[in-house]
C-alpha cells in the first residue's frame, strides 16, 4: 500500500503569513492527491482536489501544488477561521484504495 | 441541498456489531460512489471502503476484510456500513464521504459523522 507522509506535523503562525504544508507519496501517484480541512468536532471539508484544483466555494487563498511524489499546500495569508488541521489523501484509482497522510495542525501564534 | 445525514451515536459492547446508516438528500444517490472513513480519538482519518450504489460492489481496505459489510437501499437512498466483531480500538466517529465522480476522484460532501463508542 502507498503511505503518505506530511510535514510538520503541526505549525503555529501569525495571521497574514503565508503557511505550507507538504505531502509525501512512497511512490508515484500522478496527481491523486487531495487536500481536507477538518476543525474540531467537524467533518472533514474538500478544499484541494487533484493536486491543485480549487474545490467550488474555498477561497483562493488556499492552493495545491505537485505531481509524483511531492505535494505542496499553501495558505498564501492565514486568517483566524483557518485554525484546523489539514489532510492530504491520495486515491489510487486501480485498485481502488485510499491513504490519509497523519495530518498537520494548523494554530495562531 | 444536497447533504449525507448520518444515524446517531452508539454505545456498544465488545464482539458485537454496530450498523450505521447514512442518507442522501438532494442528490441522485447512485451517481456517485459512497465512502466510510472512520477516525479514533485525537487520531488521524482511516479509509474503510467504498460501496458504489448502482451495482451493490463493495472494496474494502485490507484491514478490515472479513469484519466490515456495506450496503445500500437505493429505493431511500441511504448506504449503511455495518462492522461487527467490534473492539474497544473501533472507538471513533464513522463518516460516510461521496465521492465526487470521474472528473473530481475526492470526497466532496461528508456526512456529520457517528460516534460509535466499544465499551464493556
Amino acid at each position: 500500500d502507498i503511505q503518505m507522509t506530511q510535514s510538520p506535523s503541526s505549525l503555529s503562525a501569525s495571521v497574514g503569513d503565508r503557511v505550507s504544508i507538504t505531502c509525501q507519496a512512497s511512490q508515484d501517484i500522478s496527481n491523486y492527491l487531495n487536500w481536507y480541512q477538518q476543525k474540531p468536532g467537524k467533518a472533514p471539508k474538500l478544499l484541494i482536489y487533484d493536486a491543485s484544483n480549487l474545490e467550488t466555494g474555498v477561497p483562493s487563498r488556499f492552493s495545491g501544488s505537485g505531481s509524483g511524489t511531492d505535494f505542496t499546500f499553501t495558505i498564501s495569508s492565514l486568517r483566524p477561521e483557518d485554525i484546523a488541521t489539514y489532510y492530504c489523501q491520495q486515491y489510487d484509482v486501480v485498485p481502488p484504495r485510499v491513504t490519509f497522510g497523519p495530518g498537520t495542525k494548523v494554530d495562531i501564534k | 441541498q444536497v447533504q449525507l445525514v448520518q444515524s446517531g451515536a452508539e454505545v456498544k459492547k465488545p464482539g458485537v456489531s454496530v450498523k450505521v446508516s447514512c442518507k442522501a438528500s438532494g442528490d441522485t444517490f447512485s451517481d456517485h460512489y459512497m465512502h466510510w472513513v472512520r477516525q479514533a480519538p485525537a487520531q488521524g482519518l482511516e479509509w474503510m471502503g467504498r460501496i458504489n450504489p448502482k451495482s451493490g460492489d463493495t472494496i474494502h481496505a485490507h484491514r478490515f476484510q472479513g469484519r466490515v459489510t456495506m450496503t445500500r437501499d437505493t429505493s431511500i437512498s441511504t448506504a449503511y456500513m455495518e462492522l461487527g466483531s467490534l473492539r474497544s480500538d473501533d472507538t471513533a466517529v464513522y463518516y460516510c464521504a461521496r465521492e465526487g465522480g470521474y472528473d473530481k476522484v475526492a470526497f466532496d460532501l461528508w456526512g456529520q459523522g457517528t460516534m460509535v463508542t466499544v465499551s464493556s
